[in-house]
């Protein structure tokens, strides 16, 4: 089977930095992805990492340590408009095929 | 980026109905799509994987009779929700994999299903 583990909620300012760490259990890992999802919409893709290390886009970072089933998603210069949840994602082939398993999510608010 | 068309995106429904919902692929074709299942303010929960012209694979303790799905085309994807109960109210929810570098997953629109 596959386990996630993420905080479930975080606070920050405007302008401050975060980070969403997630950490994983899984058999047949293939990479951690990251998703936002805005209170009543749909989830939306943010990064993917399959090897070890670092991956910017834009304001968002996404790290991964394959050693340590570990990785986190950094956020730079907050934005009201990030106030949303973010999950972590892990792609894993079983038996039945690829598949993505998401963990509980962690919910962001940014205060002005 | 790609898109997937799901409908609807709300439906209230009596207990002991089914309800349907469809997931269309748009400007790619699909051969796979997953269906999600998303309580208020909890995470994303498999159900199944459809598979185009094979039958779906579905998680552990999902019932099968209860969560049809069908996926007969490349561009469409069907969950039929048989005998709704109160408890089957949720966040039905499908995406089509984008397999290459990113992995990424395209996500419809999702469907509130509210049973009476």
């Amino acid at each position: 089977g596959q386990s996630l583990e993420q905080p479930s909620e975080v606070t920050a300012v405007e302008g401050a930095i975060v980070q969403i760490n997630c950490t994983y259990q899984t058999s047949g890992f293939y990479g951690l992805s990251w998703y936002q999802q805005h209170d009543g919409g749909a989830p939306t893709f943010l990064s993917y990492n399959a090897l070890d290390g670092l991956e910017e886009t834009g304001r968002f970072s996404s790290f991964l340590s394959r050693s340590d089933s570990y990785g986190y998603l950094l956020l730079q210069e907050l934005q009201m408009k990030d106030s949303a949840s973010y999950f972590c994602a892990v792609r894993d082939r079983d038996t039945g095929g690829f598949k993505t398993i998401f963990g509980a999510g962690t919910r962001l608010f940014v205060k002005a | 980026g790609a898109v997937v068309s799901q409908h609807p995106s709300w439906v209230i429904c009596k207990s002991g109905t089914s309800v349907k919902i469809e997931c269309r692929s748009l400007d790619f074709q699909a051969t796979t799509m997953f269906w999600y299942r998303q309580f208020p303010k909890q995470s994303l929960m498999l159900m199944a994987t459809s598979n185009e012209g094979s039958k779906a694979t579905y998680e552990q303790g999902v019932e099968k009779d209860k969560f049809l799905i069908n996926h007969a085309s490349l561009t469409l994807s069907t969950l039929t929700v048989t005998s709704a109960h109160p408890e089957d109210s949720s966040f039905y929810i499908c995406s089509a994999p984008e397999w290459g570098r990113n992995e990424k997953l395209f996500f419809g629109s999702g469907t509130q299903l509210s049973v009476l």
